[in-house]
């Protein structure tokens, strides 16, 4: 167990649906991470949060965002879901010391029909 | 930009055998570097770690790696396979800076033959 939580475990929806993924860092962690693992992209970086600003922005699509709230819980928002966007989604987070380490939960499993 | 590149999408060994799975980074400044492992229906749990200080860094369950400058490598080994080392293998690298995002390879599923 990573101590890093992801709900919910599996999201089944439609196109053009809105969905929000929720992760709880763990206790201390600053950085909060967005990942998404899928089968012909492999494992992206899609967004960072450090102490609620927005850190660093990878490959996330426009009709993604996301934000990270004072008790430093992290939401990811995903809307006008398409077919393509069915993956894993991975949060991780770290603590502040530059040689930390990203732990990773579980992840949420999207499927759009 | 920073990349990391995992040579073969699978290796198969035999139950003993050594592991090896290979892992080059480009990157002009040597980043810190990482290996996870990510078993069926699980998240991504960390083997080991270089950051800097010794270049052989040892892992959990029997599993190391040697970062190698004069290479850009970070090789994963483990002298003998077992059953449950049969995973989905991941190397990534962060800028030395620290707390930025991973960059992955694109992983190595590593099965074991009894």
């Amino acid at each position: 167990d990573s101590g890093v939580t992801q709900t919910p475990k599996h999201l089944i929806t439609a196109t053009g649906q809105r969905v929000t993924l929720r992760c709880s860092p763990r206790s201390g962690d600053l950085s909060v991470y967005w990942y998404q693992q899928s089968l012909d992209q492999g494992l992206q970086f899609l967004i960072q949060y450090y102490n609620g600003e927005e850190r660093a922005k990878g490959n996330i699509l426009e009709r993604f965002s996301a934000q990270q709230f004072p008790d430093l819980h992290s939401e990811l928002n995903l809307s006008s879901l398409e077919l393509g966007d069915s993956a894993l989604y991975f949060c991780a987070s770290s603590g502040w010391d530059s040689q930390e380490t990203q732990y990773f939960g579980p992840g949420t499993r999207l499927l759009v029909l | 930009a920073q990349s990391v590149t995992q040579l073969g999408s699978h290796v198969s060994v035999s139950e003993g055998a050594l592991v090896l799975l290979r892992c080059n980074y480009s990157s002009s400044v040597p980043p810190y570097l990482f290996w996870y492992v990510q078993y069926p229906n699980q998240g991504l749990q960390l083997l080991l770690k270089y950051t800097t200080g010794a270049t052989l860094v040892k892992g959990i369950n029997g599993f190391e790696a040697e970062f190698k400058k004069s290479e850009t490598s970070f090789h994963l080994t483990k002298p003998s396979a077992h059953m449950s080392d049969a995973a989905e293998y991941f190397c990534a690298a962060e800028t030395s800076s620290g707390n930025t995002p991973l960059v992955f390879g694109k992983g190595t599923r590593l099965s074991v033959i009894a």
